[in-house]
């Protein structure tokens, strides 16, 4: 079993729906949760972080971290054809900070 | 400011052919890494160095080498390619004083091993 699940997709939805992204995992060490944004031939790119659990909230974005089921969530409101892209999520302890486990990312695509 | 630069942008290699991928950063970061990101499993770590001196093997490090001579180069060398190691390699670099530890990529090496 994976560190991270993450279902890879393809999502595909209509412009101004809103977007649901999840992530499971199964190392309760982990304390920082990360979401990084990957557009197609480019390097991933970070979204937002939060750190234990917890809602944090930038824009139309909004990152959800449930340790006690081991379950993150991004949502996307009011999405737009430009958040078309493939989002990793990606977590890691305090010890050994530089480890990041990345999920294996689900392709967005947001149709206008 | 460039951020991190990689090259080749892609490449076709002969397998049992060495190959070196550069990686180049200029925001003096401590920490700088190498991925190789395949459909189905996402990015998996190859190598990585916490300061220039030092590295260290991450999940995937067979047939693969580096080196940090300096702060900003980190190149990831494959002594003799074979077709396993057709990915895309992402090179990364944080900072240690950044407690998020943001992980800052490069646009990619598509290699192709034949």
């Amino acid at each position: 079993q994976k560190e991270v699940e993450q279902d890879p997709g393809p999502l595909s939805v209509p412009e101004g729906a809103i977007v649901s992204l999840n992530c499971t995992y199964s190392n309760s060490a982990f304390q920082y949760f990360m979401w990084y944004r990957q557009y197609s031939r480019k390097g991933p790119e970070l979204l937002m972080y939060t750190y234990s659990s917890g809602n944090k909230e930038d824009g139309r974005f909004t990152a959800q971290v449930d340790k006690s089921s081991k379950y993150i969530s991004l949502f996307i409101r009011d999405s737009q054809p430009s958040d078309s892209a493939t989002y990793l999520c990606a977590m890691k302890g305090l010890v050994g900070y530089q480890k990041v486990t990345f999920g294996t990312g689900t392709k967005l695509q947001v149709i206008p | 400011i460039a951020g991190i630069t990689q090259a080749p942008t892609s490449q076709i290699l002969a397998a049992g052919r060495r190959m070196t991928l550069r990686c180049t950063q200029d925001m003096r970061h401590n920490a700088m890494y190498w991925y190789r990101q395949d459909l189905g499993l996402g990015l998996r770590l190859i190598h990585y160095s916490n300061t220039a001196g030092t590295t260290g093997k991450g999940e995937v490090p067979d047939g693969y080498s580096v080196s940090r001579a300096n702060t900003d180069d980190f190149p990831l060398t494959l002594a003799s390619a074979v077709p396993s190691q057709t990915s895309v390699y992402f090179c990364a670099s944080s900072s240690h004083g950044d407690l998020n530890n943001e992980q800052f990529f490069g646009p990619g090496t598509r290699l192709t091993v034949l």
